[in-house]
C-alpha cells in the first residue's frame, strides 16, 4: 500500500529539549509538506520541499528545522527555541505535476 | 496574497438533514479549489476538489461548485450521516510564481446526531 508514515503517533518532551518527528512516503511524490494545526484553527505551514537537498520555509519556520536527504523522508525537528511546540503536526506530499497534496497520519507534540 | 474563509462552527445537525458549509477565496489568477475532511485524531483526507470555474467536484454524496463569479465554494450534502461527523476544510491550491502550496481555511466541525 502506497502512503506516508508518521512516528510516533504521540510524543512527550521535556521544555527545552529538541525533537524530531518522523515522515516517510512510498508514493515517489517530489515534493513534500509539514504543517502544524492547532485547535479552532486551520493548517499553517512550517516548511516545504519540491526537490531532494532543497528545502524553503513556509509561514511558520521559526524555531523548526528539516532535512531532505533522500526523496521519501522528510524529517522535522523541533527545536528549543521553538515558543509554543505542543500541537499537532502534519506532514504531506504531492506529485510533480500534480496540484493534490496526501496527508500522513500526524504526531501529536506535547511538551511538559 | 491568497485566502480562504469558511463558515465557523461548530454545526450540528440531526441524521438525514442537508448540509451546507460555505467557502469564500480570495486568490490571483485561477486556483485549483479543495475540500478535505478530518476524521478525529486523523490527518486529512481530500474529499473532492475542482480546477475550474464551474466545475463541480464530488464525492460520498458530497457536492461542491467552483463559482468563480462569487469567489465561492461551498460544500452541501443532501442527507448526512453521523459518520459524517468531523472536521471539513476548505484550501486553494495557487501554483503562481514558485508557491506551491496549500493555503487552508480555519476549518468547520460538524457534529451529526442520530
Amino acid at each position: 500500500d502506497g502512503g506516508i508514515t508518521q512516528s510516533p503517533k504521540y510524543l512527550f518532551r521535556k521544555e527545552g529539549q529538541n525533537v524530531t518527528l518522523s515522515c516517510e512516503q512510498n508514493l515517489n511524490h517530489d515534493a513534500m509538506y509539514w504543517y502544524r494545526q492547532d485547535p479552532g484553527q486551520g493548517l499553517r505551514l512550517i516548511y516545504y520541499s519540491q526537490i531532494v537537498n532543497d528545502f524553503q520555509k513556509g509561514d511558520i519556520a521559526e524555531g523548526y528545522s528539516v532535512s531532505r536527504e533522500k526523496k521519501e523522508s522528510f524529517p522535522l525537528t523541533v527545536t528549543s527555541a521553538q515558543k509554543n511546540p505542543t500541537a499537532f503536526y502534519l506532514c504531506a506530499s504531492r506529485g510533480l505535476l500534480s496540484n493534490e497534496q496526501f496527508f500522513g497520519p500526524g504526531t501529536r507534540l506535547t511538551v511538559l | 496574497g491568497n485566502s480562504v474563509t469558511q463558515m465557523e462552527g461548530p454545526v450540528t445537525l440531526s441524521e438525514e438533514a442537508f448540509l451546507t458549509i460555505n467557502c469564500t477565496y480570495t486568490a490571483t489568477g485561477y486556483p485549483s479549489l479543495f475540500w478535505y475532511v478530518q476524521y478525529p485524531g486523523e490527518g486529512l483526507q481530500l474529499l473532492l476538489k475542482a480546477t475550474k470555474a464551474d466545475d463541480k467536484g464530488s464525492n460520498k454524496g458530497f457536492e461542491a461548485t467552483y463559482r468563480k463569479e462569487t469567489t465561492s465554494f461551498h460544500l452541501e450534502k443532501g442527507s448526512v450521516q453521523v459518520s459524517d461527523s468531523a472536521v471539513y476544510f476548505c484550501a486553494l491550491y495557487n501554483s503562481g510564481g514558485s508557491n506551491y502550496k496549500l493555503t487552508f481555511g480555519k476549518g468547520t466541525l460538524l457534529t451529526v446526531n442520530p
